[in-house]
């Protein structure tokens, strides 16, 4: 089974604060993803990679940063945490190629920013 | 361009039947995905649709239109752990997902 963890699932941070969420995948996987989930907007892409040192902007990347060092891990960093990012936060990853293949998806992180 | 739409909320009885209707429009439309979330966890995969037609999975089914950019998850003898929020998302050919807002799902006795 594919297994995606992110390294915490509620974190509490202050305004101003640099936050970093980590994604980690066993699977192989080209491609990553983050999103943040908020009630009626559902699941908008902040980043995604398809490739180790690749990183493409998705709908909603003000604020946030990524990297990716290793094939299997994915980091999302807010530079300056502010109160509008406090979210749900999914990690997921999906295997390359089109189709069938669906994106797998990690526990998530709610954070709050104070 | 990508857009998505589903119901907000629904409520329906256990045993029933209940069908979540999804409307995209997709450029270079790829495929449909649902995926079911419960509250505080993690979406997981339901189905997939590329073609016209019914994909059936016990009780789920999932049914898509291309010529009318219309999909409805088909949910079966209704189980009071169905209740949950079911996302539609679309893929095009750049593999690009855009999710709708979810369709959360009451089950009641």
């Amino acid at each position: 089974d594919v297994k995606v963890t992110q390294s915490s699932r509620y974190l509490v941070k202050r305004t101003g604060e640099k936050v970093f969420l980590e994604c980690v995948q066993d699977m192989d996987h080209e491609n990553m993803f983050w999103y943040r989930q908020d009630p009626g907007l559902g699941l908008r892409l902040i980043y995604f990679s398809y490739d180790v040192k690749m990183k493409e902007k998705g709908d909603i990347p003000e604020g946030y940063s990524v990297s990716r060092e290793k094939k299997e891990r994915f980091s999302l960093i807010l530079e300056s945490a502010s109160t509008n990012q406090t979210s749900m936060y999914l990690c997921a990853s999906r295997g390359a190629g089109t189709g069938k293949e669906t994106q797998y998806f990690g526990p998530g992180t709610r954070l709050l920013v104070l | 361009g990508q857009n998505i739409d589903q119901p907000t909320e629904m409520t329906a009885t256990e045993g029933a039947i209940v069908q979540i209707n999804c409307t995209y429009q997709t450029s270079g439309f790829n495929g449909l995905f649902w995926y079911q979330q419960h509250a505080g966890e993690a979406p997981t995969f339901l189905s997939y649709n590329v073609l016209d037609g019914l994909e059936e999975k016990g009780r789920f089914s999932s049914f898509l239109s291309r010529s009318k950019g219309y999909s409805y998850l088909l949910l079966k003898e209704l189980q009071m752990k169905d209740s949950a929020s079911y996302l539609c998302a679309s893929e095009d050919y750049g593999q690009n997902f855009v999710f709708g807002p979810g369709t959360r799902l009451s089950v009641l006795p």
